[in-house]
C-alpha cells in the first residue's frame, strides 16, 4: 500500500454517460498526476496538479475529460459522453518534489459498453 | 520518436540467472530515472531510481545510468519466479514522467 487511494476501482458504463473518478494522495506530496493505461503500454500521461493548480494537461486529451484538486488534496476526473474507446486503467500518481518518486494508486478500471 | 523506448519482450530466464532490461530516452534534459515494476492488472510500484551517472545497487538489483548514451539498465540478479511481471522505465525533466511501453519478463522455475 503506497498511501494513495483510488476510487472506485471498477466502473463500468453505458456510451454516453459521465463517470468520475476520485484520487487521494500522500497528504504531504504537493503534486498529483493523471494517466490512462491501455492493455499492453505504459501509463500514458493526462495532466497534473501543483497543490490546486492545474500545470498541465496533454494535447492528446479529449476536451470531455476534465479534472480539479479543488483544496490541493484529492482530486477527481471526470469524463463526460463515455466513449468505448475511453475504456482503460485510470492511475492517479502522488509526488512530493519534481523529480521525486512517483507512488501510484491501485487505480480505477473503466469499462464503457 | 518516442520519449522513452524498451524492448517489450518477452524476455525469459531460468530461476537463478540474472536478468538484464534495457531503456533509451530522447530527452538531455532528463533528470531523473525510474524502474517501476507491475504485475497483471496491478499498478506499477516503484523498484529503483538513479540520479546520477554509474551503477546504483539494492539488493539483487542494480540499476545504470549512462547519460551521455541516453541509456539506462536495471539487472536483476538471482531472477526468482515471483519477479516474473512488466517492468516499466520512466524518466522526468521536472515536468512530465515518460514511461516506456514496458518489457514483459519471464523467470522459469
Amino acid at each position: 500500500d503506497t498511501g494513495v487511494s483510488q476510487n472506485p476501482r471498477h466502473k463500468i458504463t453505458k456510451r454516453g454517460q459521465n463517470v468520475t473518478f476520485r484520487c487521494d494522495p500522500i497528504s504531504e506530496h504537493n503534486r498529483l498526476y493523471w494517466y490512462r493505461q491501455t492493455l499492453g503500454q505504459g501509463p500514458e500521461f493526462l495532466t497534473y496538479f501543483q497543490n490546486e493548480a492545474q500545470l498541465e494537461k496533454s494535447r492528446l486529451l479529449s476536451d470531455r475529460f476534465s479534472a480539479e484538486r479543488p483544496k490541493g488534496s484529492f482530486s477527481t476526473l471526470e469524463i463526460q459522453r463515455t466513449e468505448q474507446g475511453d475504456s482503460a486503467m485510470y492511475l492517479c500518481a502522488s509526488q512530493q518534489g519534481s523529480t521525486d518518486t512517483q507512488y501510484f494508486g491501485p487505480g480505477t478500471r473503466l469499462t464503457v459498453l | 520518436q518516442k520519449e522513452v523506448e524498451q524492448n517489450s519482450g518477452p524476455l525469459s530466464v531460468p530461476e537463478g540467472a540474472i536478468a538484464s532490461l534495457n531503456c533509451t530516452y530522447s530527452d538531455r534534459g532528463s533528470q531523473s530515472f525510474f524502474w517501476y515494476r507491475q504485475y497483471s492488472g496491478k499498478s506499477p510500484e516503484l523498484i529503483m531510481f538513479i540520479y546520477s551517472n554509474g551503477d546504483k545497487e539494492d539488493g539483487r538489483f542494480t540499476a545504470q545510468l549512462n547519460k551521455a548514451s541516453q541509456y539506462v539498465s536495471l539487472l536483476i540478479r538471482d531472477s526468482q519466479p515471483s519477479d516474473s511481471a512488466t517492468y516499466l522505465c520512466a524518466v522526468t525533466n521536472g515536468n512530465q514522467f515518460y514511461f516506456g511501453t514496458g518489457t514483459s519478463l519471464t523467470v522459469i522455475p
